[in-house]
């Protein structure tokens, strides 16, 4: 079936280095892509979206690359802040409503 | 701004109780889901509702229920707790021809 996996946690990174999250996924069909946010004690929100292959989602300074090829979606940013600390998830989207979550990784940014 | 608010941030309940957990969200999405967030599973869908009185299992049904009278409030049902059904629960609603669900903070119920 649909799954997304995702590269465990946690992250541990100092303010200003690179960040990569690891995002694979198996699906049928063309899913679109997703990668959504969790602050602490705050529900998710939608950091940013892809919907077809080679496209590329961004916000905030993030940014992740939908690769048909490699059924990957990994989430990067240039240069991490101590606000970015949150738990991050992947996700796609199979079929009219069913949403399918990775495990989630926990960043940690640190001055 | 879409708010989606469910009723409780944590709740404690003790097994075999009924338990009720309240979602309404403000912007007449058509869609809602519960999901459940437990650490190393990530989220799970429970139930969804794409319409009102509608309903679709999820991927993890067992021993909750849910209820969809108005299209604002969508409803997960405990039948009798158990403890393990302690988890983070999580609401969320869409537009059906968007992409983006809008979640709520969560409940953390704990059953003992």
């Amino acid at each position: 079936g649909d799954s997304v996996t995702q590269m465990e946690g946690p992250v541990t990174l100092s303010e200003e280095a690179f960040l990569t999250i690891n995002c694979t996924y198996t699906a049928t069909g063309y899913p679109s892509l997703f990668w959504y946010v969790q602050y602490p004690g705050e529900g998710l929100q939608l950091l940013l979206k892809a919907t077809k292959a080679d496209d590329k989602g961004s916000n905030k300074g993030f940014e992740a690359t939908y690769r048909k090829e490699t059924t990957s979606f990994h989430l990067e940013k240039g240069s991490v802040q101590v606000s970015d600390s949150a738990v991050y998830f992947c996700a796609l989207r199979a079929g009219s409503n069913q949403f399918y979550f990775g495990t989630g990784t926990s960043l940690t940014v640190i001055p | 701004d879409v708010k989606v608010t469910q009723s409780s941030r944590y709740l404690v309940k003790r097994t075999g109780e009924k338990v009720f957990l309240e979602c309404v969200q403000d912007m007449d999405h058509e869609n809602m889901f519960w999901y459940r967030q437990d650490p190393g599973l990530g989220l799970r869908l429970i139930y969804f509702s794409y319409d009102v009185k509608m309903k679709e299992k999820g991927d993890i049904p067992e021993g909750y229920s849910v209820s969809r009278e108005k299209k604002e409030r969508f409803s997960l049902i405990l039948e009798s707790a158990s403890t393990n059904q302690t988890s983070m629960y999580l609401c969320a609603s869409r537009l059906a021809a968007n992409y983006e669900q809008y979640f709520g903070p969560g409940t953390r119920l704990t059953v003992t």
